[in-house]
């Protein structure tokens, strides 16, 4: 596997429902991201891990929640979500992060989400 | 305020022909990056190019290039000879300081591109 992978690609849930989405990366990156692109919307940043420090976003719903063990991977937490949810949500990396430096994000496929 | 605008929702180009995408943004930091980024229908965001604020050259990468013109705060995208798999939306993005410590994308809401055969 090479650059940025999600699984899975597609995730059609009830509101009940919790479920995880995983994002692993290949380019031995220190910093990961959590995207959100909706319909018709221009695509929103929702959690940043650095060296697996979290930059809070309180603009998130709790019913997102971000863990990243390492810096190779990030999982997105889901439970008790709102049909308003449903996107695609794209996992990025990049070598830096949180250092105030250029920093090319490089993204994954994407998981797109459905919420009935 | 928007601080990336991408004037055209969609444009068509005949194949083998060169097309601009405009891209203007709006900042008061001296020091930030421009990024273009491809999505297919498949989904995933591709790095294009990137312009520095500082660079002095417009940056080129293959078949892409970025008309920089910086008192103007546009960043438009040249593709020349497009290709039928060109077709795609197209982002333009803006590096900027988020949380004051780290820094994010903020993207335009992207152009359709269709290139016709």
């Amino acid at each position: 596997e090479t650059g940025v992978t999600q699984t899975p690609r597609h995730l059609v849930m009830g509101m009940t429902n919790k479920k995880s989405l995983k994002c692993e990366q290949h380019l031995g990156h220190n910093a990961m991201y959590w995207y959100k692109q909706s319909a018709k919307k221009p695509l929103e940043l929702m959690f940043v891990y650095s060296l697996e420090e979290r930059v809070e976003n309180n603009s998130v719903p709790s019913r997102f929640s971000p863990e990243c063990p390492n810096s190779s991977h990030l999982f997105l937490h889901l439970h008790t979500l709102q049909p308003e949810d449903s996107a695609l949500y794209l996992c990025a990396s990049s070598q830096g992060g949180l250092a105030r430096s250029f920093d090319t994000q490089y993204f994954g496929p994407g998981t797109r989400l459905t919420v009935l | 305020a928007q601080k990336i605008t991408q004037t055209q929702p969609g444009m068509f180009v005949q194949e083998k022909e060169a097309v601009t995408l405009d891209c203007t943004y709006d900042t008061s930091d001296q020091s930030y990056g421009l990024f273009w980024y491809k999505q297919p229908s498949s989904g995933e965001m591709i790095f294009l190019i990137y312009q520095g604020s500082y660079d002095e050259q417009n940056a080129t990468e293959g078949r892409y290039s970025l008309n920089f013109q910086k008192a103007r705060k546009s960043a438009n995208l040249v593709i020349s000879a497009s290709q039928l798999g060109d077709s795609a939306m197209y982002f333009c993005a803006m590096r900027e300081l988020w949380m004051d410590s780290s820094y994010k994308l903020i993207f335009g809401s992207g152009t359709r591109l269709l290139v016709r055969p």
